[in-house]
């Protein structure tokens, strides 16, 4: 059993649409990461969150935006996405920013048509 | 920075056979190594990992890797497998600044 819940597992959203994908964890971690895992790759960072500070990768796009409620929800809001944005979005969590054994959720598969 | 070499995309072996998955590391500060597997339609879990102390690891599932500094290889082997081991492994490297870097898989599909 994951101690990363991922909700929903599956979205499909048209390229007007606004939705959201959300993370929990509840093992006290200070640091929660966003990932983009497309089909045969490895996974790529998209933004960390620690400690409230927000440390974005330069190369993610606008159209999606993270918020951090509080330290065990990690969410991502997802705006006007492009077909090449569907893939498996991953959320991780670690002990500490900078501590890199990574606890990871099942995912959310994301389809955009 | 950091970056992994996983040469083999795909390694084919028979049940109970024994396996080892390659990965090679480039780094000019010391690093920390780390090997992780996803199943079918799932996230990745840790297998094991290199942080300091005995070069030999051991890990979940009756997994072990060795670090060698000389050949900068961070190889993971299992003497056995099972069927249950087919999977997708990533090997991983950090300097425990601010990203972690995946090699781009192997495919280990046990062969009954």
């Amino acid at each position: 059993d994951t101690e990363v819940t991922q909700t929903p597992k599956h979205l499909v959203m048209g390229m007007t649409n606004k939705k959201s994908l959300k993370c929990e964890q509840h093992m006290g971690h200070r640091a929660m990461y966003w990932y983009k895992q497309k089909a045969k790759k490895p996974p790529e960072l998209m933004f960390v969150y620690s400690y409230e500070k927000l440390s974005i990768n330069e190369s993610v796009p606008s159209r999606f935006s993270p918020e951090c409620p509080n330290s065990s929800l990690l969410n991502l809001h997802l705006h006007a996405l492009q077909p090449e944005d569907s893939a498996l979005y991953l959320c991780a969590s670690s002990q500490d920013r900078g501590v890199w054994e990574l606890f990871f959720g099942e995912g959310s598969r994301l389809t955009v048509l | 920075a950091q970056s992994v070499t996983q040469l083999d995309s795909q390694v084919p072996v028979f049940e109970e056979a024994p396996v080892e998955l390659r990965c090679n590391y480039s780094s000019s500060v010391s690093v920390y190594l780390f090997w992780y597997v996803q199943y079918p339609n799932q996230g990745l879990q840790l297998l094991l990992k290199y942080l300091s102390g005995s070069t030999l690891v051991k890990g979940i599932n009756g997994f072990e890797a060795e670090f060698n500094k000389s050949q900068t290889s961070f190889h993971l082997r299992k003497p056995s497998v099972h069927i249950s081991d087919t999977a997708e492994y990533f090997c991983a490297v950090t300097s425990g600044a601010n990203n972690l870097f995946f090699g781009t898989g192997t495919r280990l599909t046990v062969i009954p």
